[in-house]
C-alpha cells in the first residue's frame, strides 16, 4: 500500500495567490482529515470527512480556507487568497472504522507551505 | 484549539538511557494514543490505549492510560539513536466526539550515541 499521498510536498507562493493542496487517502478508508502544524500552535485539526461528506469544519481558520472531497480517493484543501500567516505544514490523514474504532489515523508526509 | 499538556518539552539523553514522558488534560478522553514524528515526515502511531489503567507495550515502548482518564505516560527503555524525533500524545473522545484527535504539544527527544 502506498500510504496517504500528498502533493505538492513543498509550495512557495506569494501573498494573495491561491494555493491548492491535494490528498489521496489510503484505499478503503472512510475518514479523511486535514491538519495544520506550526511551531506556535502545534497540530490542529482543520476539517474531517466521513464517506466524502464534511463532518466537522470548526477548525478551519476562516473563509479563505475551503476543503472538498469529490470522491473517496481525492481531497483538496484550498487557500484563497493566501497570507504569510498561513505558512505551515499541512497534513492529510485517513482512517477506517473497524468494530467502532477509527483512531488509527495514517498521516501523509505533509505539504510544506511558505507564503511570502 | 485545545491542546494537551505534554512534558517535558525536550530531552537530551545518552544512548542506553530510559526515557519517560507524560501527557495531562483537564478533560476526560476515551482513548489515548502516542505518535512519533520524524523530521520531514508525518506522525506515525506507536501505541493505542483504550481502557483506563491499561498498560501496553510495543517493543521497547510502554504506555499507560491513566486511571482518571485524564493522563497518559510513555516510557522508552534502552534508547537508541533512531529514537530521535518528536513524540506526541493524542486524546480521542473529548466532549463525546468520537473522531477528533486532540494532540499534545510534543516532546523532542535527542539521543547522543
Amino acid at each position: 500500500d502506498a500510504g496517504v499521498i500528498q502533493s505538492p510536498r513543498h509550495e512557495v507562493t506569494e501573498m494573495g495567490q491561491e494555493v491548492t493542496l491535494r490528498c489521496k487517502p489510503i484505499s478503503g478508508h472512510d475518514y479523511l482529515f486535514w491538519y495544520r502544524q506550526t511551531m506556535m500552535r502545534g497540530l490542529e485539526l482543520l476539517i474531517y470527512f466521513n464517506n466524502n461528506v464534511p463532518i466537522d469544519d470548526s477548525g478551519m481558520p476562516e473563509d479563505r480556507f475551503s476543503a472538498k472531497m469529490p470522491n473517496a480517493s481525492f481531497s483538496t484543501l484550498k487557500i484563497q487568497p493566501s497570507e504569510p500567516r498561513d505558512s505551515a505544514v499541512y497534513f492529510c490523514a485517513s482512517s477506517f472504522t473497524d468494530r467502532g474504532h477509527q483512531e488509527t489515523q495514517y498521516f501523509g508526509p505533509g505539504t510544506r507551505l511558505l507564503v511570502l | 484549539g485545545q491542546q494537551l499538556n505534554q512534558s517535558p518539552q525536550s530531552m537530551f539523553i545518552q544512548e542506553g538511557e530510559d526515557v519517560s514522558m507524560n501527557c495531562t488534560s483537564s478533560s476526560i478522553f476515551n482513548t489515548w494514543l502516542w505518535y512519533k514524528q520524524d523530521p520531514g515526515e508525518g506522525p506515525v502511531l506507536l501505541i493505542a490505549l483504550y481502557k483506563a489503567g491499561e498498560l501496553t507495550s510495543n517493543g521497547r515502548l510502554t504506555a499507560q492510560f491513566g486511571i482518571t482518564r485524564k493522563d497518559s505516560f510513555l516510557n522508552i527503555s534502552a534508547s537508541i539513536p533512531s529514537d530521535v524525533g518528536i513524540y506526541f500524545c493524542a486524546g480521542l473522545g473529548y466532549g463525546g466526539a468520537t473522531n477528533k484527535l486532540i494532540f499534545g504539544t510534543g516532546t523532542l527527544l535527542a539521543v547522543q550515541p
